[in-house]
């Protein structure tokens, strides 16, 4: 089955560039989108189609996506955008659909 | 306003059956694929399944095909799950979502307890 790849856990200081990678193969044909999940909440989408920001999530954040391995970058970290992150995509035939593993974004 | 409300959740013996409902409102249920997502405890998302905006198309994750079918209402704007032979491993919040793509919406959750 299709997997998505992104490192357990992140962490950086406040005011820094956090990094969070997710590795798929389908990914070059694939549009990732990204998950925020704070601790007992439901998850907020918070960028979609690779780089695109829904409306009301902080320009902080941003997404790319080049070959096989998708970004979510968070220029800034604040104190309240720790959480869980997930990306999500599809397999190639596109009816597959997965999220990564998740990674723990700590801001300290 | 987009609401996604789940109702069906609770404690179930394993092999036993359950039926989640998802009741939506403030957007046109019929022009939206819809999907459920589970979460188990302490654990990450796992996507579950998704079903087309007339039904006709649906999909699963390998480990429930067979055994849980998606279904929706349009007239009731609701979502179904229905959950046959569960498991243990079936243990966990479930989440209904509109699936734009992607799913752009959640309900709050309704919690399934697996176990004897």
């Amino acid at each position: 089955s299709y997997e998505l790849t992104q490192p357990p856990s992140v962490s950086v200081s406040p005011g820094q560039t956090a990094r969070i990678t997710c590795s798929g193969d389908a990914l070059p044909k694939k549009y990732a989108y990204w998950y925020q999940q704070k601790s007992g909440q439901a998850p907020v989408l918070v960028i979609y189609d690779d780089d695109k920001r829904p409306s009301g999530i902080p320009e902080r954040f941003s997404g790319s996506s080049s070959g096989t391995m998708a970004t979510l970058t968070i220029s800034g970290a604040q104190v309240e955008d720790e959480a869980d992150y997930y990306c999500y995509s599809a397999d190639s035939s596109g009816n597959q659909k997965v999220f990564g593993g998740g990674t723990k974004l700590t801001v300290l | 306003e987009v609401q996604l409300v789940e109702s069906g959740g609770g404690l179930v013996q394993p092999g036993g059956s359950l039926r989640l409902s998802c009741a939506a409102s403030g957007f046109t249920f019929s022009n939206y694929w819809m999907s459920w997502v589970r979460q188990a405890p302490g654990k990450g998302l796992e996507w579950v399944a998704n079903i087309k905006q007339d039904g006709s198309e649906k999909n699963y994750v390998g480990s429930v095909m067979g055994r849980f079918t998606i279904s929706r209402d349009n007239a009731k704007k609701s979502l179904y799950l229905q959950m046959n032979s569960l498991k243990a491993e079936d243990t966990a919040v479930y989440y209904c979502g509109r699936d734009g793509p992607p799913i752009d919406y959640w309900g709050q959750g309704t919690l399934v307890t697996v176990s004897s």
